[in-house]
């Protein structure tokens, strides 16, 4: 299995609403990612998770709290968005060697979120 | 910040025909990789070239670095309809697991 799932596919929620995103895989990857894409643009990194373990926080607005439960499963809490927080949010994964510096990413198909 | 920078932003071809797209980036690199990306999906990653390859072949997929030039191209070969996408080049940057990617470039195949 080479895929990385994510949950739901579309979001629309009220500024104060309190949602969660979910990815899933099931490679034995290690090393799990959260992006933030706008479009047209590239995306950018916001947390990344190494053995279940906060591994960088892109100084990310606290109302994005990331959880990772187990090593195949990874979460992104929201609560209190803005409208500009709108964006395909996509997870990744890879493997652990060389701390990273080698690997391909494999991204899932992303959840687009709407903040009214 | 960003660390690639592709060219040209948009490039529309005919079916059959070859793409060249460019990357250039800043500081020294272990290695780059390309990407690329439907419309509104997820990203795949295509090829991986380290620092001291000077190109790698996948399929239609050859990819060149020039570390002197801080630069690397992606030519896709005999492109096909479905090679429509967004291409993007990462670099690792500023830490490990860190890919910092470029702007893109929006390839159309017009069939």
């Amino acid at each position: 299995d080479t895929e990385v799932t994510q949950t739901p596919k579309h979001l629309v929620m009220g500024m104060t609403n309190k949602k969660s995103l979910k990815c899933e895989q099931h490679m034995g990857h290690r090393a799990m990612y959260w992006y933030k894409q706008k479009a047209k643009k590239p995306p950018e990194l916001m947390f990344v998770y190494s053995y279940e373990k906060l591994s960088i926080n892109e100084s990310v607005p606290s109302r994005f709290s990331p959880e990772c439960p187990n090593s195949s499963l990874l979460n992104l809490h929201l609560h209190a968005l803005q409208p500009e927080d709108s964006a395909l949010y996509l997870c990744a994964s890879s493997q652990d060697t060389d701390r990273g510096l080698y690997n391909e990413q494999f991204f899932g198909p992303g959840t687009r979120l709407t903040v009214l | 910040s960003q660390q690639g920078e592709e060219d040209p932003q948009a490039l529309s071809i005919q079916e059959g025909e070859n793409a060249t797209m460019n990357c250039s980036y800043k500081t020294s690199i272990n290695n780059l990789q390309w990407y690329r990306q439907n419309s509104g999906r997820g990203l795949v990653h295509l090829i991986l070239i380290r620092s001291n390859e000077r190109e790698k072949h996948s399929g239609r997929l050859r990819v060149t670095l020039d570390t002197s030039k801080k630069s690397s191209s992606l030519l896709i070969t005999a492109s096909r309809a479905a090679d429509t996408a967004s291409y993007f080049c990462a670099t690792p940057g500023g830490s490990n697991y860190k890919l910092t990617f470029g702007k893109g470039t929006l390839l159309t195949v017009n069939p």
